[in-house]
């Protein structure tokens, strides 16, 4: 399976808790997109990757957020302190141009 | 305020006929227009796509047509068919970093 890859599918965690995500983008792709969606809501953007380049941050990315992507491959998402707020799925995407494809996501409930 | 909306939260049709998804955004950046289905707990998976320079754009059973002045675009899906039942995202982005900004989504229901 060549697509992008995001792990793991579900994360339960205690609020105050840190949280880490991975994310498998398609091999050839050098862009790389973080997304979160709520119940009823299309996916809003959170940050992107140009390789290993940070380039843009949503205002929605507030401090406890950080991401990376070291060697313009894989990347991180990861959440400190986490809030009930932050329950989402978190999606990946690659693209090469203006098409993005995403991975399945990854479903975070804070209890 | 949203940039890009789907004022339909829902829509069903009959298998067989045509099934037609509308969307209007207010951003005049924007240059390229994707359509997205989502199952549910999996990530949107990428349908078609059309840059703003062309009116329409034809895969298969699915056409997109844009109309710049209104800004408004369509998905038409035809015939319909039990399996597209799914909540479609309408998006668009430009600029460098090309992010995508969605919808809210509609839910088509395509009865058999």
């Amino acid at each position: 399976d060549t697509g992008v890859s995001q792990n793991p599918r579900h994360k339960i965690t205690k609020r105050g808790q840190n949280v880490t995500f991975r994310c498998d983008p398609i091999s050839e792709h050098n862009r790389l997109y973080w997304y979160r969606q709520t119940l009823g809501q299309g996916p809003e953007f959170l940050t992107y990757f140009q390789n290993e380049a940070q380039l843009e941050k949503s205002r929605l990315l507030s401090d406890r957020f950080s991401a990376e992507r070291p060697k313009g491959s894989f990347s991180t998402l990861e959440i400190q302190r986490t809030e009930q707020g932050d329950s989402a799925m978190y999606l990946c995407a690659s693209s090469l141009n203006s098409e993005a494809f995403f991975g399945q996501g990854t479903r975070l409930t804070v209890v | 305020d949203q940039q890009v909306k789907q004022n339909s939260p829902s829509l069903s049709v009959q298998e067989g006929r045509i099934s037609i998804l509308n969307c209007d955004y207010t951003n005049s950046m924007f240059d390229y227009f994707l359509w997205y289905k989502k199952y549910p707990a999996e990530g949107p998976t990428f349908l078609i796509s059309i840059s703003s320079i062309k009116d329409k754009n034809e895969d298969g059973r699915f056409t997109v047509f844009l109309n710049k002045s209104a800004k408004h675009l369509s998905l038409h899906i035809v015939p319909s068919q039990p399996g597209d039942s799914a909540v479609y995202f309408c998006a668009a982005n430009w600029g460098s970093a090309r992010q995508l900004t969605f919808g809210s989504g509609t839910q088509l229901t395509v009865l058999p």
